[in-house]
């Protein structure tokens, strides 16, 4: 199941500096995309979510962009902090059913 | 500030034995969900849960899985003879899916299988 991808496993920055994490999609009946941060031995935390109406959605230091025509999004995170290491999954679904697909996640190192 | 919850925080179990991992949803949620990440791997979604039946469920929610809202707070997951690579996090969410979409998730119950 292959209908949400991140395929940067890992990501390193320098504090202070902008975050770009990247995910696609192929399931064209997706209309509303979510991030997670995962610290381990925790659950996921919701992050900040998107819907297919919008192309921009900004929460503080978070902005998440929607570029449907190439089933593209991507959140960015600046100024990144070192508190902001965590694993982020991108997830998406679909208002006719009930699941939510996740990406295999991305590993964000910031580095003081 | 409400959270998911989910009980033991780990269970270890013989394969072949049967597991039953718990989780209060957030009170006024009507949809619930349990997911699995097997160490190292994605988080995989198994079922989705709504007006007491399931609505969805994964290739990985076989036979072998149950689900079950027992009373009007608790939500279970249950597996019936378990294999080594049931070993994962499972972890349960809930949401207000009219409302907003986001779920929220539980900490998780650690499953180990020897």
């Amino acid at each position: 199941d292959q209908q949400v991808k991140q395929n940067s496993p890992s990501l390193s920055v320098q504090e202070g500096r902008i975050s770009i994490l990247n995910c696609d999609y192929t399931n064209s009946m997706f209309d509303y995309f979510l991030w997670y941060k995962k610290y381990p031995a925790e659950g996921p935390t919701f992050l900040i979510s998107i819907s297919s109406i919008k192309d921009k959605n900004e929460d503080g230091r978070f902005t998440v962009f929607l570029n449907k025509s190439a089933k593209h999004l991507s959140l960015h995170i600046v100024p990144s902090q070192p508190g902001d290491s965590a694993v982020y999954f991108c997830a998406a679904s679909a208002r006719n059913n009930n699941d939510m697909r996740f990406g295999a996640g991305t590993r964000l190192t910031v580095k003081p | 500030e409400p959270e998911v919850t989910q009980t033991p925080s780990h269970q270890v179990t013989q394969m072949g034995q049967e597991v039953i991992l718990r989780c209060v949803p957030i009170s006024n949620h009507l949809y619930f969900y349990w997911y699995r990440q097997i160490l190292g791997q994605k988080v995989e979604f198994l079922v989705s849960f709504y007006n007491n039946e399931i609505s969805e469920k994964s290739e990985i929610f076989d036979d072998q899985f149950s689900v079950e809202r027992p009373d009007g707070s608790n939500f279970t997951l249950k597996i019936r003879s378990t294999k080594l690579e049931d070993s994962a996090m499972y972890f349960c969410a809930s949401s207000d899916r009219d409302i907003t979409p986001e779920a929220f998730f539980g900490q998780g119950t650690r499953l180990t299988v020897v």
